[in-house]
């Protein structure tokens, strides 16, 4: 079965440099959600997008945004990085129209900040 | 605000020991409870949901149970591959639809 897709799988930026992160969520699936899981850290929700309008936001800086696309790809932009931000980035997606609550979650892409 | 607190931390067991592990929760208005599986580096894959009081589900060696306080991992004889980390979430009607409250999660290891 398809799953959801991330690129890149691991990015290394230097501090005050911007990121792009890419998802794409599993086919006929309406929702992209963006958590952050810090070392050793429970994954914290960042933004979730409901057929390309944002639908909830959670702790989410605001140097980061994000939108979803007509093809339900999302982008996570990441702005002016810091040290703290290096983390794991999951995104994950589900069928929220027909009814379906589980998120089922990408690989994730690695991030570190140097 | 919603709250997930899961026991133990770490837990190593042998290899057929059987054992559970705990998910207590505080939330407004419960919508879900989502079991989920966590190697290292990669993302959480999905076990279970339980929506009620009294509601158990089962996949192979994993039962998950529901109180209206707590959910129930139950690990039956377990295998060297369940090692990961399970990690509990919650889903309430009051934080919004996309909102996952995770617990820490419980580190389990068995040992052949």
């Amino acid at each position: 079965a398809a799953g959801v897709i991330q690129s890149p799988r691991h990015l290394i930026k230097e501090k005050r440099e911007t990121a792009t992160l890419k998802c794409y969520p599993i086919p006929r699936h309406d929702t992209v959600y963006w958590y952050q899981q810090g070392p050793g850290q429970d994954p914290q929700f960042l933004i979730s997008f409901y057929e390309k309008m944002q639908s909830d936001k959670g702790s989410i800086p605001d140097r980061f945004s994000a939108q979803q696309f007509s093809d339900y790809h999302s982008e996570l932009n990441m702005s002016s990085l810091e040290l703290g931000d290096s983390a794991l980035y999951f995104c994950a997606s589900s069928e929220r129209l027909a009814g379906v609550d589980e998120q089922f979650f990408g690989p994730g892409t690695r991030l570190t900040v140097l | 605000e919603d709250q997930v607190t899961q026991s133990p931390e770490a837990l190593r067991l042998q290899e057929g020991e059987s054992s559970s592990l705990n998910c207590s929760y505080t939330v407004s208005g419960l919508r879900g409870l989502f079991w989920y599986r966590q190697d290292p580096g990669k993302g959480p894959e999905f076990l279970f949901t339980l929506y009620s009081a009294g509601e158990e589900k089962e996949k192979e060696r994993l039962k998950a149970t529901l109180t209206k306080k707590e959910s129930f991992l139950h690990i039956t004889a377990p295998k060297p591959e369940d090692s990961a980390t399970y990690l509990c979430a919650v889903q309430s009607h009051v934080s919004g639809y996309s909102t996952l409250t995770f617990g820490k999660g419980t580190m389990l290891l068995v040992s052949p």
